[in-house]
């Protein structure tokens, strides 16, 4: 079964700060990988994802992360956040063959301080 | 608005009693999901529909919850005799067959009293 592993579930940083969210995962296939983001009262939205191409993915608002095979690692990244950030981040992971279910870390809660 | 979208919004119920939520996934979404997201934890799969066939369950699916997709449109999820730990964030997601990209609806949140 997948899992998924994310660490500091609570960030707190200023504007114009770097941000960094970790993401490991445990599957022994080949799979793809995502990023969703809850912004308060919103519903999951999808912020980028990963589909076996170029390991270092960009999506929208600035957003980056890239995909470690090696460290089985999709490290979610942006160099300088804004207060509109402040939102929860799910990392989540699905087989590549398969039923495409999905499976989600608990979550980083970030809140970016104007 | 041609997003994901679910109904009721907010349920609350007493223990022992039925609930249903209804999904509508996006138009032509060969593939529907239910998810149940728990305070402080990330979504966790229960089923998936393919059109209107229902191709897999969780183990966290106990016997008091059923999902149908009749037509292959909309979804309903039925928990019968609810329990206080069925309390969560209930959420739908809708995807192509030939996609990996799941679209989420904004959750129908159950409260058990």
């Amino acid at each position: 079964a997948q899992s998924v592993s994310q660490h500091n579930h609570h960030v707190i940083l200023s504007e114009a700060a770097s941000l960094e969210l970790g993401c490991n995962y445990s599957y022994g296939g080949t799979v793809n990988l995502f990023w969703y983001v809850q912004y308060p009262g919103q519903h999951l939205q999808l912020l980028l994802k990963y589909f076996s191409e170029d390991p270092l993915v960009k999506g929208i608002k600035g957003f980056e992360a890239e995909f470690i095979k090696s460290k089985f690692s999709f490290n979610l990244r942006k160099p300088s956040v804004q207060w509109s950030d402040t939102a929860e981040y799910f990392c989540a992971v699905n087989s590549y063959y398969g039923n495409n279910r999905l499976a989600f870390g608990k979550g980083n809660q970030v809140v970016v301080i104007p | 608005d041609t997003g994901v979208s679910q109904d009721p919004r907010h349920k609350i119920t007493k223990r022992g009693q039925n609930v249903t939520f209804r999904c509508d996934p996006i138009s032509e979404h060969n593939r529907l999901y239910w998810y149940r997201q728990t305070l402080g934890q990330g979504p966790e799969f229960l089923t998936y529909f393919q059109n209107e066939a229902q191709l897999e369950k969780s183990r966290l699916l106990s016997d008091r919850f059923s999902a149908e997709r009749p037509k292959g449109s909309f979804s309903t999820l039925e928990i019968q005799r609810t329990e206080q730990g069925d309390s969560a964030m209930y959420l739908c997601a809708s995807s192509f067959v030939q996609s990996y990209e799941q679209y989420f609806g904004p959750g129908t949140r159950l409260t058990v009293t």
